[in-house]
């Protein structure tokens, strides 16, 4: 079935410093989505892309969708310790929503 | 204010019980899902329903089961024929088809003794 890898499964960032997740499919996704779960939290839901190439922002968070539509990654710059959590990219179809593994931020102040 | 409500936030089992995890949402939603997510790991899918009196299996189906008798309900048992209960279950629900967003309930912490 499909799947949806994610890299790194860990990062540990001195606060201020940039971070990046990416997320590898093997099959073209229609679409892509992030997720943010603070520690013992639920995930919340950040953004979606859709087109080829998109790149969208929010204040610090850049996402991008790869040209092909099997990447994707998430871009954190200058990292304050509220980022503190586990990222996830998730696939979604019809009904279903596979998600990727997850990477873990730590933020050190 | 809208949201998904579940129940209990934790809850120990002993083994060989049966437990039953609710989840209750007034979003209006239509579909329903129930994941599992383990320490470091990302979240697998159970079942999901998209409408009501229809269900179907995930990723990991085996030792649960659930029902949808009512649009706002989708609980969850989980069975003692789970070989490794032990996990955070989280519940969430999607308005209708296509790439919607995915609202999260605050999950249930289940623990087996």
């Amino acid at each position: 079935g499909q799947q949806v890898m994610q890299i790194p499964q860990y990062q540990h960032v001195q606060e201020g410093e940039d971070f990046t997740t990416y997320c590898n499919s093997s099959t073209t996704l229609s679409n892509i989505q992030w997720y943010k779960q603070r520690p013992g939290g639920h995930p919340v839901f950040l953004i979606q892309l859709v087109k080829s190439g998109e790149v969208k922002k929010q204040k610090r968070l850049t996402f991008q969708f790869g040209e092909a539509k099997k990447n994707s990654s998430l871009h954190i710059t200058a990292t304050q310790t509220t980022d503190v959590g586990t990222y996830f990219c998730a696939a979604s179809g019809t009904y279903k929503y596979i998600f990727g593994t997850g990477t873990r931020l730590k933020v050190l102040a | 204010d809208g949201g998904i409500t579940q129940s209990p936030k934790y809850l120990f089992r002993k083994e060989g019980q049966n437990v039953t995890l609710s989840c209750e949402q007034n979003l209006n939603h239509d579909a329903m899902y129930w994941y599992r997510q383990d320490p470091g790991q990302g979240l697998r899918l159970i079942y999901y329903s998209q409408i009501v009196n229809d269900f179907q299996k995930g990723d990991i189906a085996e030792g649960y089961s659930v029902s949808r008798e009512k649009k706002e309900s989708f609980p969850l048992t989980v069975t003692s024929a789970q070989k490794n209960p032990t996990a955070f279950y989280l519940c969430a629900s999607t308005q209708g088809t296509g790439a919607n967003v995915l609202t999260f309930g605050a999950g249930s912490r289940l623990t087996v003794l």
